[in-house]
């Protein structure tokens, strides 16, 4: 049983196209993070969100946290082919520990 | 300033062999963590560490697998003897105890035929 879903899972789209991918759970986090993988490399961390219904921007990639603190998305505009890759959120319970999201793969054509 | 650095980058070996990977967390960071990567079962945590002592070993699969850390630099993930189904990408991350950012290393791809 994942504790957080993801979705959509595959994501292709042309370039310049807007998306969402959503990260959703029935428990609470005390934060919440999104990573962006490429291909051969290891998850590289994007951004981290800690308050219910905060909002941080970076670059063309908005992310929020949902208010009650169990469910984030993140929208990019305009999507690049250089947005590639495989998008992970994790949730922290306290601790360090994170919990994962199976990913979403997204591909931008150009 | 470096990163977390694995090694090897790649592993092939045959069923029944020993397997150690070896990690070197960010300088100053006192949390590591093994992962393991596949396409089924996604990013698992195996196991981590807070100064150098194991905290939680529930996502280590079996016997086979052992982990250490003997200092503050380093840790090895050892399969011993390996299985076709240990095959995957193993992650090393680090991070500072207490924080939850994690910092990734470049995996190893293990091949077991």
């Amino acid at each position: 049983t994942q504790l957080l879903e993801q979705s959509p899972q595959f994501l292709s789209i042309q370039e310049g196209e807007n998306l969402t991918v959503y990260c959703n759970s029935s428990s609470v986090f005390s934060s919440l993070q999104w990573y962006r993988q490429e291909p051969g490399e290891g998850p590289v961390l994007l951004v981290t969100v800690v308050t219910g219904g905060e909002v941080k921007k970076l670059k063309r990639l908005t992310f929020q946290f949902g208010d009650a603190r169990k469910d984030s998305s993140l929208h990019i505009t305009a999507a690049q082919p250089g947005d590639t890759g495989l998008y992970l959120c994790a949730g922290a319970r306290g601790g360090n520990k994170l919990v994962f999201g199976a990913g979403t793969i997204l591909r931008v054509k150009s | 300033d470096a990163g977390v650095i694995q090694s090897p980058r790649h592993e092939v070996t045959e069923m029944g062999q020993e397997v150690t990977l070896r990690c070197k967390p960010i300088s100053g960071h006192n949390s590591l963590f093994w992962y393991r990567q596949t396409m089924m079962r996604g990013l698992e945590l195996l196991i981590y560490f807070n100064n150098n002592v194991p905290i939680d070993d529930s996502g280590m699969p079996e016997d086979r697998f052992s982990a250490k850390m003997p200092n503050a630099s380093f840790s090895t993930l050892k399969i011993q003897p390996s299985e076709p189904r240990d095959s995957a990408v193993y992650f090393c991350a680090s991070s500072f105890a207490g924080g939850s950012e994690q910092y990734f290393g470049p995996g190893t791809r293990l091949t077991v035929t």
